[in-house]
């Protein structure tokens, strides 16, 4: 089984500028999450997606949206960039209750 | 709300000695514990995890971790450690409301494994 793909590995922006990341989870996961993680902040939640639906929310400003496509694949995008956005931003997909989430390797976003 | 509390960020070891990683957590419910390892430039690897049953569990690569709800906790150990442990070691934790999609980690603890 292929692993949890997430596209681009790395991306440079602007301030001010918006991004979009890719994740496509392992077949047969519906559930996809994406994380923060940064050396200050460490490993925090933005959301999760369970068959295209919201299904939690970390505290992260509006600027951080995502959705989830009939095939699982979820995009996450921010908006207005700021410096502090700098992050690898991580996907996990899962396939149910009690059942681990499986990373991928994550997209390392600068912003200047 | 849960948190999780790992109480080393820096952990140095001799190669072949044994490590403990502490971590604690917090939470008004019942939750699911996690042992996640990230090796440089690297997504996380599940190394082990503990659900119900019994309170000693065994993961990959020799690790194991006993749960203690008395004082939740969930440290991990390893017997005798090698070079290629070198990385950084995350606890998680999530509750059973109906879904594990929303993983809350700790800081992480860096494993210094010196020849």
């Amino acid at each position: 089984k292929a692993g949890v793909t997430q596209t681009p590995r790395y991306l440079i922006k602007t301030r001010g500028q918006q991004v979009t990341l890719s994740c496509s989870p392992i077949s047969g996961h519906r559930s996809v999450s994406w994380y923060q993680q940064t050396p200050g902040q460490g490993l925090q939640f933005l959301f999760e997606y369970f068959s295209e639906t919201q299904r939690n929310k970390g505290n992260f400003p509006g600027r951080f949206s995502g959705r989830q496509f009939s095939n699982s694949r979820s995009e996450m995008n921010v908006s207005t960039l700021e410096l502090g956005d700098s992050a690898l931003y991580l996907c996990a997909s899962s396939g149910g209750l009690g059942d681990e989430q499986f990373f991928g390797p994550g997209t390392r976003l600068t912003v200047l | 709300a849960q948190s999780v509390t790992q109480l080393d960020s820096q952990v140095p070891v001799f190669e072949e000695a044994p490590v403990e990683l502490r971590c604690n957590y917090s939470s008004s419910v019942s939750v699911y514990l996690f042992w996640y390892v990230q090796y440089p430039n690297q997504g996380l690897q599940l190394l082990l995890k503990y659900l119900s049953g019994s309170t000693l569990v065994k993961g990959i690569n020799g690790f194991e971790a006993e749960f203690n709800k008395s004082q939740t906790s969930f440290h991990l150990r390893k017997p005798s450690v090698h070079i290629s442990d070198t990385a950084e070691y995350f606890c998680a934790v999530t509750t059973f409301s109906g879904n594990t999609g929303k993983l809350i980690f700790g800081q992480g603890t860096t494993l210094q494994v010196k020849p």
